[in-house]
Order: structure tokens, then C-alpha cells, then sequence
């Protein structure tokens, strides 16, 4: 079972509005979070990085939030454009013994309409 | 422009043929990765270089064979693959340590006839 499980799956959202997409995990112990947006065609840029201690990260339009005690995050796309349009991965990081290893969810694909 | 570069950046290929996939980067990052992507799924972790030894290996089949010649490039040579190994390879390179982001290559788009 993956432990990075996000939702929703995609979502189709108009130019200017907000959309909150969402990520549960089940990794621990938990060393950080990352939020990864992919463009079509592009490899994965990281947006924001969160600790266990860490609960809001702000990146521009681009907010996220961790509750380490429900193992949630979300990431918040505030006036959205139409170069949001893209893939959000959600990727934890386990056991620092582990460090070159990602736990990656399967992505929320975000549609930005005119 | 991505600081993680990879060529090609398409590559068709036969079963029988040797290619290879190159990835460079300049960042001075000591840890390189390779990943598998197919279509609307995340990346698989394959292969973890760090300064320049492999590191770890996910039960890759030996169809895939990672070098790392120096601490700015990787390479993945690709031998006998099937048509199910078609997909976005992407490499990735990180400062060692686990709270350092990993800075990924625009991949190279891979198709086995």
C-alpha cells in the first residue's frame, strides 16, 4: 500500500480562483515534506519543504500546511493562473538512515481554465 | 532552464540495441539518482549514486546498468530492454543528507519498439 496517498486525483479549476489539494501520509518516522510541482513534460521543481516542527510554508501564491500529529498537508494555490496547470506531488522523506530515499504520492493533476 | 541536464532528450529504441542515457549537473551535489516514470504515475527510485559509489539499487533488472565515471555525471546504459521499460527516465541530484531537495532533469522520454 503506498504511504503518500493524495487527493483529489485531478481537479478543474477557473483562472483566478483557489483550490487546496490535499495528502495523507503514513511514513514514520517522518523526516520532511515536500511539495514537488511537474509541468507537462518537465521533471518535478520543488515548491516547499516542511519539517516535523514546521507548520506553514509559504512559496509566493503557494502555501502549505503540515499537522504531523494527523500525518496531513496540504498545499493552498491562491489566484490561480494558467501556468498552474500542472501535476503537485506531495513526497515524504522516512528514517534518516534512509536519506536518499522518497516516498512519492501519485499526484494531483491541477487544470487551470481560462 | 533546469540545472540537471539529460540527453537525449528522446530516444527510440529496438530491443537489441546499447544506449545510453547521460545526465550532468554543476551544483557540486555528490548524490545523483535515477528515476522511472510512466504516464500520470510518480517517479520509482532506481538507482542512488553517492560520492560516486552506488548507493543503493531498487531490484533493478540488469537490463539497466548505472555509471557514475565523476561527481557531474551519470550515465544509465540501457541493453536487450522490453517494450514495457518505455517511459520518462529522470535524474536527480541532491547535496548528501536527508533534509537537502532533490533537483530534477526534464528526463529523456524512452520508447522500446
Amino acid at each position: 500500500k503506498n504511504q503518500v496517498e493524495q487527493s483529489p486525483q485531478s481537479l478543474i479549476i477557473l483562472e483566478g480562483k483557489n483550490c487546496t489539494l490535499q495528502c495523507n501520509y503514513t511514513v514514520s518516522p517522518f523526516s520532511n515534506l515536500r511539495w514537488y510541482k511537474q509541468d507537462t513534460g518537465r521533471g518535478p521543481v520543488s515548491l516547499t519543504i516542511m519539517t516535523f516542527s514546521e507548520n506553514t510554508k509559504s512559496n509566493g501564491r503557494y502555501t502549505a500546511t503540515l499537522d504531523a500529529d494527523t500525518k496531513q498537508s496540504s498545499l493552498h494555490i491562491t489566484a490561480s493562473q494558467l501556468s498552474d496547470s500542472a501535476s503537485y506531488i506531495c513526497v515524504v522523506r522516512g528514517p534518516t538512515d534512509s536519506w536518499g530515499k522518497l516516498q512519492f504520492g501519485a499526484g494531483t493533476q491541477v487544470v487551470v481554465t481560462p | 532552464d533546469t540545472e540537471v541536464t539529460q540527453t537525449p532528450k528522446h530516444l527510440v529504441m529496438g530491443m537489441t540495441n546499447k544506449k545510453s542515457l547521460k545526465c550532468e549537473q554543476h551544483m557540486g551535489h555528490r548524490a545523483m539518482y535515477w528515476y522511472k516514470q510512466k504516464a500520470k504515475k510518480p517517479p520509482e527510485l532506481m538507482f542512488v549514486y553517492s560520492y560516486e559509489k552506488l548507493s543503493i539499487n531498487e531490484s533493478v533488472p540488469s537490463r539497466f546498468s548505472p555509471e557514475c565515471p565523476n561527481s557531474s555525471l551519470l550515465n544509465l546504459h540501457l541493453h536487450a530492454l522490453q517494450p514495457e521499460d518505455s517511459a520518462l527516465y529522470l535524474c536527480a541530484s541532491s547535496q548528501v543528507g536527508s533534509n537537502q531537495p532533490q533537483h530534477f532533469g526534464d528526463g529523456t522520454r524512452l520508447s522500446i519498439l
